[in-house]
């Protein structure tokens, strides 16, 4: 089955900061992959989405992610991060030909932000 | 476009007593996902509707929760004789029919207390 990896639990970074929160996913044939921020208590917005062609995908809020099928990851990076930012993160695998199309989630990477 | 709409947005309620949740998804997405999030972890898939029919549902939903979605439009999640470890947020997400490899809209889900 399909299942992903998220190793960083909590990440604290300056604000003005680069950031880059790792994502591992297993399975065997090109996934469709997301990054979803959720802010406490709420739910989930899409920051941005892969599914085929480059492997650097541009989102929402200045993040971006590079698909590397030899690593099997998806890192979501952002070059200066604001105060804003701080959520915690997401990322998620669609498997393509399962007819309901379900996420699949890590168990998240949460995002402190130091003034 | 209003987004996709749950109802109500905090439930505290007795270990033993039922509970049902509502969900409104964007009105043209055929399409309609419940998850399940407890602390600390990611959002896991509990069932998907597509217009009016159930077509999946998790090991994890056990006899004690039904998902109906009459119609097509609003769908409800209801959970009898609750226990302490329902507690959770319940997310319902939507997204257009063959369209669901672009993204899911979340809403902000229902937290949920068993005292």
């Amino acid at each position: 089955a399909q299942s992903v990896t998220q190793p960083d639990i909590h990440i604290t970074v300056s604000e003005g900061a680069s950031l880059e929160l790792r994502c591992n996913y297993s399975y065997g044939a090109t996934p469709y992959l997301f990054w979803y921020v959720q802010s406490p208590g709420q739910g989930l917005q899409l920051l941005l989405k892969y599914f085929s062609g480059d492997t650097l995908v541009q989102g929402i809020k200045g993040f971006e992610a590079e698909f590397k099928r030899s690593q099997s990851s998806f890192n979501l990076r952002k070059p200066s991060v604001h105060w804003s930012d701080a959520a915690e993160y997401f990322c998620a695998v669609v498997v393509s030909g399962a007819g309901s199309y379900q996420l699949t989630f890590g168990k998240g990477t949460k995002l402190s932000v130091i003034p | 476009d209003t987004g996709v709409s749950q109802d109500p947005r905090h439930k505290i309620t007795k270990r033993g007593q039922n509970v049902t949740f509502r969900c409104d998804p964007i009105s043209e997405h055929n399409r309609l996902y419940w998850y399940r999030q407890t602390l600390g972890q990611g959002p896991e898939f509990l069932t998907y509707f597509q217009n009016e029919a159930q077509l999946e549902k998790s090991r994890l939903l056990s006899d004690r929760f039904s998902a109906e979605r009459p119609k097509g439009s609003f769908s409800t999640l209801e959970i009898q004789r609750t226990e302490q470890g329902d507690s959770a947020m319940y997310l319902c997400a939507s997204s257009p029919g063959v369209a669901s490899l672009y993204g899911y809209t979340f809403g902000s889900g229902t937290r949920l207390t068993v005292v």
